[in-house]
């Protein structure tokens, strides 16, 4: 385990469902990331969050939306997604200072049906 | 901006043999600069960073990478390859005073190590 853990692993959902991912860190981190990662492509930086506060959007479409309650926990609501959101969501934190890297989560694999 | 380039989709090294990951990286100002490894179906794990001080950074498994300024490259390396090493490998930057900014990534390089 990394520290950072994510839930589910594995998440069949229709079109029209509402589901969140969860991520939980216990790295005393302050700033928590969700990225995409789709077959092929580079990794997508989706939002960030430095205390608690969402700082970057990188343009993503409304259906995906982030919740940050406090410095451990983060969530990535998501309702009437598309098939070509089927990926591999990654969350990641890191201290938001200093330049530590990342600690991942192992993800959540996404499908769309 | 910041941005991560991984030349090669694929490399193949035959098992005992030298193995170099190639990456070069653009920023403004002066990097941050890491190395991580994906297993199948798994998360990102942190190999090793280049912060400052010495050009040569050692990491996990017996990996190494040279910062080249000049080059603007950042190349993993391991002397002597095993057929474990086989994984997805990303070459990653955040520019020095970059905040909460999240890291910028290559698009990864699939190494395939053949016993």
């Amino acid at each position: 385990e990394t520290g950072v853990t994510q839930t589910p692993r594995h998440l069949v959902m229709g079109m029209t469902n509402k589901k969140s991912l969860k991520c939980e860190q216990h790295l005393g981190h302050n700033a928590m990331y969700w990225y995409k990662q789709s077959a092929k492509k580079p990794l997508e930086l989706m939002f960030v969050y430095s205390l608690e506060e969402r700082v970057e959007n990188n343009s993503v479409p409304s259906r995906f939306s982030p919740e940050c309650p406090n410095s451990s926990h983060l969530f990535l609501h998501l309702h009437t997604l598309q098939p070509e959101d089927s990926a591999l969501y990654l969350c990641a934190s890191s201290q938001e200072t200093g330049g530590y890297g990342y600690t991942f989560g192992s993800g959540t694999r996404l499908t769309v049906v | 901006a910041q941005s991560v380039a991984q030349p090669e989709d694929q490399v193949n090294v035959a098992e005992g043999n030298p193995l170099t990951v190639k990456c070069t990286y653009s920023v403004s100002g002066n990097p941050y600069l890491f190395w991580y490894v994906q297993y199948p179906n798994r998360g990102l794990q942190f190999l090793l960073k280049y912060i400052t001080g010495d050009n040569l950074v050692k990491g996990s498994y017996g990996f190494e990478a040279e910062f080249n300024k000049s080059q603007t490259s950042f190349h993993l390396k391991k002397p002597s390859a095993l057929v474990s090493d086989s994984a997805l490998y990303f070459c990653a930057v955040r520019e020095v005073g970059g905040g909460a900014d999240g890291l910028t990534f290559g698009k990864g390089t699939h190494l395939i190590i053949q016993p």
